[in-house]
């Protein structure tokens, strides 16, 4: 059973200050990792995605992946009110099913 | 640039019935996949279809069905509607199944299914 496992928070940040998400997966076939913004209501809106082992960064958002600890994680920095949102992180298996497995999501509020 | 585009955006039905969503995905995009996303969890995969052909298909029982038309649209059928239903459905597009970064998975807005 691939599983993709995310505290689901809330997670709580002053404004201006990093927020870090963190998530770790068992399929160690995942060659891809993506995380994805969804406010309430809404549905997932990719930011970021990473496929090889250290830090991706764009923006504010930097992905860190690390495959031998299987652990996956997004910085945010210099937090906005306008990133509370719940966080999904999803891991893609190439190996004879091209889906996402998504964690339950982590809960973010950025306090003004 | 059109995105995702599903319909209807909501839908009510009742127990037993039958429900037809639909999914346009972005231009030259020939993989679809659909999930269900029930209130605080996170998506869970239904059907992924390529070429008009089933690639994969998640822990979901026969009455889900699903196909992929010629133009790469793509249509997810649920039969003899349950309350356990109720949910977002998602349909998310991508340039190939291999997609393993190149764009990733980009989802529609969605159908709320609501069953009564």
């Amino acid at each position: 059973q691939k599983e993709v496992e995310q505290n689901s928070g809330p997670l709580s940040v002053p404004e201006g200050a990093i927020a870090s998400l963190n998530c770790t997966y068992s399929d160690r076939g995942s060659q891809s990792f993506f995380w994805y913004r969804q406010y309430s209501g809404k549905s997932p809106e990719l930011i970021m995605s990473i496929y090889s082992n250290g830090d991706k960064e764009d923006g504010r958002f930097t992905a860190q992946l690390n495959k031998a600890s299987q652990y996956v994680s997004l910085l945010i920095r210099d937090s906005q009110p306008s990133d509370s949102a719940t966080y999904l992180c999803a891991g893609f298996s190439g190996a004879g099913s091209y889906q996402l497995t998504f964690g339950k999501g982590t809960k973010l509020s950025v306090i003004p | 640039d059109a995105g995702v585009t599903q319909s209807p955006t909501h839908l009510i039905k009742t127990r037993g019935q039958h429900v037809t969503l639909r999914c346009s995905p972005i231009s030259g995009h020939k993989s679809v996949s659909w999930y269900q996303q029930v209130l605080g969890q996170g998506p869970q995969f239904i059907f992924q279809y390529y070429e008009k052909e089933e690639r994969g298909r998640g822990n979901f029982p026969d009455r889900f069905s699903a196909r992929q038309f010629p133009n790469y649209s793509s249509e997810l059928n649920v039969n003899a509607l349950l309350l356990g239903d109720s949910a977002l459905y998602l349909c998310a597009s991508s340039t190939s199944i291999r997609d393993r970064g190149i764009g990733g998975h980009r989802f529609g807005s969605g159908t709320r299914l609501t069953v009564v």
